[in-house]
Formats: C-alpha cells, sequence, structure tokens
C-alpha cells in the first residue's frame, strides 16, 4: 500500500495567517487529492491534481486556496488568509488504483 | 451529485455481535470504498467493490453491492471493542475522479 505523509501533524494558526499545508507521497505519483473534513462532519472534496495541473476544484477551493507541487514530491495546499471556518482536518491522496488516504493535519485557526 | 449516503447514522451493538451499515448513493459509479476512521484520526482504507462485482469479502469484512439499487452494504462479523469507529462509503465515478463520501455510520461496540 502506498505510503503518504502529511506534515505538520497539527497546525495552530491566527485568522488571517497563511498556512502551507504539505503531503510527500514516498514515489512518485501523478493523480493527487485534497480533501477537508471539518470536525464531526463527512470528508470532502477540494481539489484534484494531475499531471502538475488542476483537473477538478469544488465550490470550497476559493481563491484563497491554491495548490502546487514544488519540487516534483511535496505536493502543497496553501491558504492564503486562514478564517475560523478553515478549521479541521485536511487529508491528502494519491491514486494508485484506489485513493490512499494520508493521515491528516488538523489546522485550528483561532 | 453521487453521494453515498450511510444508514443508520450510529449503531450500538454487544461484543461479538454483526454489524451492518448501508450506503445508498445516486449515480452511476466505477467502483465503491469502505472506509473507517477513529476519532480524530485518518481515514483507514477497508476495500474497495467495483461496479461489476457483488459481493466482495475481506477477513471479517463483507461487502455487497447491488447497482440496481445503487446501494451497498458492510458487514462486521463478530464485532470487537477495536471496531468502534466511523465507517464512510465513498464513491467515485471515473478513474481520476473525486471519491464523495457519505455522512458516514458511528459504530460503538459495547463491551
Amino acid at each position: 500500500e502506498p505510503e503518504v505523509t502529511q506534515t505538520p501533524s497539527h497546525q495552530v494558526t491566527q485568522m488571517g495567517q497563511e498556512v502551507i499545508l504539505r503531503c510527500v507521497p514516498i514515489s512518485n505519483h501523478l493523480y493527487f487529492y485534497w480533501y477537508r473534513q471539518i470536525l464531526g462532519q463527512k470528508v470532502e472534496f477540494l481539489v484534484s491534481f494531475y499531471n502538475n495541473e488542476i483537473s477538478e476544484k469544488s465550490e470550497i477551493f476559493d481563491d484563497q486556496f491554491s495548490v502546487e507541487r514544488p519540487d516534483g514530491s511535496n505536493f502543497t495546499l496553501k491558504i492564503r488568509s486562514t478564517k475560523l471556518e478553515d478549521s479541521a482536518m485536511y487529508f491528502c491522496a494519491i491514486r494508485v488504483g484506489e485513493q490512499y488516504f494520508g493521515p491528516g493535519t488538523r489546522l485550528t485557526v483561532t | 451529485s453521487q453521494q453515498g449516503e450511510e444508514d443508520p447514522q450510529a449503531l450500538s451493538i454487544q461484543e461479538g455481535e454483526n454489524a451492518t451499515m448501508n450506503c445508498s448513493y445516486k449515480t452511476s459509479i466505477n467502483n465503491l470504498q469502505w472506509y473507517r476512521q477513529n476519532s480524530g484520526r485518518g481515514l483507514v482504507h477497508l476495500i474497495l467493490i467495483r461496479s461489476n462485482e457483488r459481493e466482495k469479502h475481506s477477513g471479517r469484512l463483507r461487502v455487497t453491492l447491488d447497482t440496481s439499487k445503487k446501494s451497498s452494504s458492510l458487514l462486521i462479523t463478530a464485532s470487537r471493542a477495536a471496531d468502534t469507529a466511523s465507517y464512510f462509503c465513498a464513491t467515485d465515478a471515473d478513474r481520476d475522479d473525486k471519491i464523495i463520501f457519505g455522512k458516514g455510520t458511528r459504530l460503538h461496540i459495547l463491551p
């Protein structure tokens, strides 16, 4: 099973600050995804990324969000100006047949 | 939109009993997956069943898929305390498409 790590495991930030969440798949992959899960709610799709381009994004993924793969291995999700409602678990996933999820980053915006 | 909806929302059973959770979705799918999530933790992939399969087993897990009814069930036999978690079904339609998760069933195994 492909291994996906995410850093940090927990991020606390003040409202209005920028955060960068990182995803590191152990081996090379082409399909990447970000999902989020607000506490007590279901997992929601944010964005899919294929061949270094966004292939699909949800309504949640507005101009405050961006993704990139800066060095060919890390896959990052940036939130430019965090809001309280951005507090959630953020999961990175890769696709190898089915999707494999990282352990998540818990983002707390205060 | 395709969307998995689990039923029941919460389920409490005695250790050793079987737990059955159901999932319904709205549109055609390529496959359906079940995930487990312990409180506040990551998503653990349990099993994937393809649209041309009707039943699949993995250890104490049994998954069925009825594409005519757009529904799936997850059966956990001989439940254990460690099975206490939330269980989500998730569907996708295209090879590089997103996964749509249901709201999940919170399973509590009573000692």
